[in-house]
């Protein structure tokens, strides 16, 4: 069945550093990736996505490139702030799995001044 | 891309009693689903809510405990029933839209269920 393998976490960085999330996937078909944001209290929201290889998807100063040959989804951000504090989940959806999305056990970010 | 409106938002119950969450999609949508997110936890899928028949649920997820309707291609509900302290959790809505080449799933804003 689908997987996604998600950095472990917590991640703690200061402001402006270069940020780095990892993210795997195990799929069939062809999969969809995407990367979902979570503030504290609030809602899941779609950050970026990208629907197929070698798709760059970005939002936010966020960016994640689609690489089928290495089956990965990595989150990076050049530089943080600590608006982005906040817990971030890579997930997939697959045509071949009836529409269900597959989601990574979620990376919190935290960012301090 | 489609919009989702989730209710109640949050809500706090007393153990024994049961919550119906409500899921109303501003486009027709084939595919329709309901997730959990325990605390500090990932989204679990609990069914696939079917339009005109009985839900699909997941390992661990039986009907009698998380009845869901669909009774068209915009609306859905779950319940909640006979809630434990165990159910506390963020319930999601989610579509995927229909006749899209690419696969993108939607997702409500979620109820945060506490149950005391």
């Amino acid at each position: 069945g689908n997987s996604v393998t998600q950095m472990e976490g917590p991640v703690t960085l200061s402001e402006e550093a270069f940020l780095t999330i990892n993210c795997t996937y195990t799929a069939t078909g062809y999969p969809s990736l995407f990367w979902y944001v979570q503030y504290p209290g609030e809602g899941l929201q779609l950050l970026l996505k990208a629907t197929k290889a070698d798709d760059k998807g970005s939002n936010k100063g966020f960016e994640a490139t689609y690489r089928k040959e290495t089956t990965s989804f990595h989150l990076e951000k050049g530089s943080v702030q600590v608006s982005d504090s906040a817990v971030y989940f890579c997930a997939l959806t697959s045509n071949t799995n009836a529409g269900k999305s597959t989601f990574g056990d979620g990376t919190t970010l935290t960012v301090k001044p | 891309s489609a919009v989702i409106s989730q209710k109640p938002s949050r809500d706090i119950c007393q153990r024994g009693t049961s919550l119906t969450i409500q899921c109303q999609v501003d486009s027709q949508v084939t595919m329709m689903f309901w997730y959990r997110q325990q605390p500090g936890q990932s989204l679990t899928l609990i069914a696939t809510a079917n339009q005109g028949s009985e839900a699909t649920y997941e390992s661990g997820f039986v009907i009698d405990k998380f009845p869901i309707s669909r009774p068209n291609l915009t609306f859905s509900t779950l319940t909640v029933s006979n809630m434990s302290p165990e159910d506390s959790s963020i319930y999601l809505c989610s579509v995927v839209a229909t006749g899209r080449v690419d696969t993108e799933a939607f997702f409500g804003q979620g109820t945060r269920l506490t149950v005391v």
